[in-house]
């Protein structure tokens, strides 16, 4: 069974960063792409990142470029997310996602399973 | 403001069919396929559709999906009232450097 666990949220201050780490078990971990998609409290969700399997491809949302990176390591089967400067809008339970191919660009892929998310609240 | 628009809320009686709408632009739905997923209150979300209206095994049949020009629809047939659920859209979106964009949501409550 595949399984993904989010770990590394919490409460941090504006402008502090923070890195979710994402264990994956139950599959092949570098044979496919893996993403972070984010969701506000009470709100929708959004596309944060992605990478693609050997991390020769990965992309960002506007929201986040310049501030996020995304990174693998596939002898441990992980995925991370480091977050620097973080900002009040970056509040959201971070949920980590296995893509259905290599490459996190999908023009036929998708994103399945989730994990169960981790939560991070950026407040003074 | 998604890229992505779905109206925000939906309704239906037990054994109703209720569609819900996605509308997109050439660089998303126009051009790749669209993707449903379904979060149950609590949960994390879980893939309902996939390439437009291919249902991932497990998923009852009452589960459609179809797609034409810049929009897609979700259907749902037979109603029940496990369906209640936020509903999301989302496709591979061309523009710039490429990205992955998602609907709004759409909240459907069983009455």
């Amino acid at each position: 069974e595949v399984q993904l666990v989010e770990s590394g949220g919490g409460l941090v201050q504006p402008g502090r960063s923070l890195r979710l780490s994402c264990a994956a078990s139950g599959f092949t971990f570098d044979d496919y792409a893996m993403h972070w998609v984010r969701q506000a409290p009470g709100k929708g969700l959004e596309w944060v990142s992605g990478i693609s399997w050997n991390s020769g491809s990965i992309g960002y949302a506007d929201s986040v470029k310049g501030r996020f990176t995304i990174s693998r390591d596939n002898a441990k089967n992980s995925l991370y997310l480091q977050m620097n400067s973080l900002r009040a809008e970056d509040t959201a339970l971070y949920y980590c996602a296995k893509d259905q191919g290599p490459y996190y660009y999908g023009r036929g892929n998708w994103f399945d399973p989730w994990g169960q998310g981790t939560l991070v609240t950026v407040s003074s | 403001q998604s890229v992505l628009t779905q109206p925000p809320s939906a309704s239906g009686t037990p054994g109703q069919r209720v569609t819900i709408s996605c509308s997109g632009s050439s660089s998303n739905i126009g051009s790749n396929y669209v993707y449903w997923y379904q979060q149950l209150p609590g949960t994390a979300p879980k893939l309902l559709i996939y390439r437009n209206n291919q249902r991932p095994s497990g998923v009852p049949d009452r589960f459609s999906g179809s797609k034409s020009g810049t929009s897609a629809s979700l259907a749902i047939s037979g109603l029940r009232s496990e369906d209640e659920a936020d509903y999301y859209c989302a496709a591979w979106d061309d523009s710039l450097s490429g990205h992955w964009v998602f609907g709004g949501g759409t909240k459907l409550t069983v009455l």
